[in-house]
Formats: structure tokens, C-alpha cells, sequence
């Protein structure tokens, strides 16, 4: 079993749609959350970072941890084309800190006009 | 965030040869890394470099397959040495970010082994 488990998809909505993607994990060590954005022939760009359980928020974007469910999501709001892209979970220790990040494999989204 | 580049962005190599990656950061950083990334897989770490020090290789990877060099606080290099299709994937090089909280990737290199 992966530490870090991500729907692949693709995932297909109609621009202005409301996105949730998840990410499930099996490490209860886990404290610290991000979600990357790459596009196509891209290198992963850091969208979101949370600490622990809650809701984070910036622009359309919002990040959700529950760690007693083992599960964080990212919300996209007003979804737009541009949004097209992989979105990668990434996950880390308290005690590794930022040098061991457990990623997903991943969740392609298409947000179609 | 910082501004990373590598170069080359994309090579086809035959079997057998050697391609070096460079990774320029514009600032000064302690910890760069390199990782692999496979079609349907995860962001694999291949090693940990600091300036000044050998680099830390992650189970699986080998110094004398994935040679890397970090002359100072702003470059790095890794070599994917005697290359065979399997090695065919994109190499990512990143760097911890300012607050030391997480990393911060570059755009790739995209290797295809023939």
C-alpha cells in the first residue's frame, strides 16, 4: 500500500465548476500538507501549504486537512481552463521536515470552456 | 519563490552513454534535491545535495549510476551514467524555500533512453 494514495483521473468539468481533489494517506506522522500544480512539461508549482488539521483559503483556492480521517482536499472555485493541469499532494514529518515529501502520483484535471 | 532553470530542458541519448543535468538556482540555497518522476508515478527523491559535502542517495539510488556535484550555494549537476530505456523519465531538481518549509522545483528535464 502507497503512503500517499491520489485519484489519477482525468478529471473532466465545465469551466465554472467547483473541483474537489483528495488525497488519502496511511502516515499518522504526517503534519505538514501541500498541494503542487504542473502543467504539461512543467515542474511542479507549490499552490498551497498547511500545517495540521483545518481549512486554509487563498483566492479560489482552498485547502482542507482532516487528519482523523487521514485525508486533505483542494477546492477550486470558479474553475477556469487555465486550471488545467496535474495537481500533486505532497506530505511530510515533523521530524523530516521539508527534505522528505511523500508526494501523490497525482490527479489530472481539464476544465473545458 | 526562487527562479530555477535547468538545462537541457529535454535530450534523446542512446544506450549506454551519460547525459549531466545542471540545476542554477538565482539565490542562495543549503539544499537542493533531485528527483525522478515516471509516467503514473510519484515524485521519486534520488538524492540530497549540500554544498561541500557528498550528496545523500535515497534507497535504490546509487552514486556510481546518479554521480552528483555541488560546487556552491546556487548550482548543481546530476549525471545519469551508462543509460538504459528504463532511465527514459523526467529529472527534477529543487531547492528548499526561503521559510525552509517546503520546495520549490525547477521545469525539468525530459530524458528519453533509445
Amino acid at each position: 500500500q502507497k503512503e500517499v494514495e491520489q485519484d489519477p483521473g482525468p478529471l473532466s468539468v465545465p469551466e465554472g465548476a467547483i473541483v474537489s481533489l483528495n488525497c488519502t494517506y496511511s502516515n499518522s506522522a504526517f503534519q505538514y500538507f501541500m498541494w503542487y500544480r504542473q502543467y504539461s512539461r512543467k515542474g511542479p508549482e507549490l499552490l498551497m501549504y498547511t500545517y495540521s488539521s483545518g481549512n486554509k483559503e487563498d483566492g479560489r483556492f482552498t485547502a482542507q486537512v482532516d487528519k482523523s480521517s487521514k485525508y486533505i482536499s483542494l477546492f477550486i472555485r470558479d474553475s477556469q481552463p487555465s486550471d488545467s493541469a496535474t495537481y500533486l499532494c505532497a506530505m511530510n514529518e515533523a521530524n523530516t521536515g521539508f527534505q522528505k515529501l511523500v508526494f501523490g502520483t497525482g490527479t489530472r484535471l481539464l476544465v473545458s470552456p | 519563490s526562487a527562479v530555477i532553470s535547468q538545462k537541457p530542458s529535454r535530450d534523446i541519448c542512446q544506450r549506454g552513454t551519460s547525459l549531466t543535468i545542471q540545476c542554477q538556482v538565482d539565490s542562495q540555497v543549503t539544499m537542493m534535491f533531485w528527483y525522478r518522476q515516471q509516467p503514473g508515478q510519484s515524485l521519486t527523491l534520488i538524492a540530497t545535495a549540500n554544498q561541500g559535502s557528498e550528496a545523500t542517495y535515497e534507497s535504490g539510488f546509487v552514486i556510481d549510476k546518479f554521480p552528483i556535484s555541488r560546487p556552491n550555494l546556487t548550482f548543481s549537476t546530476l549525471t545519469v551514467s551508462n543509460m538504459s530505456p528504463e532511465d527514459s523519465s523526467i529529472y527534477l531538481c529543487s531547492v528548499e524555500s526561503p521559510g525552509a518549509d517546503t520546495q520549490y522545483f525547477g521545469p525539468g528535464t525530459r530524458l528519453t533512453v533509445l
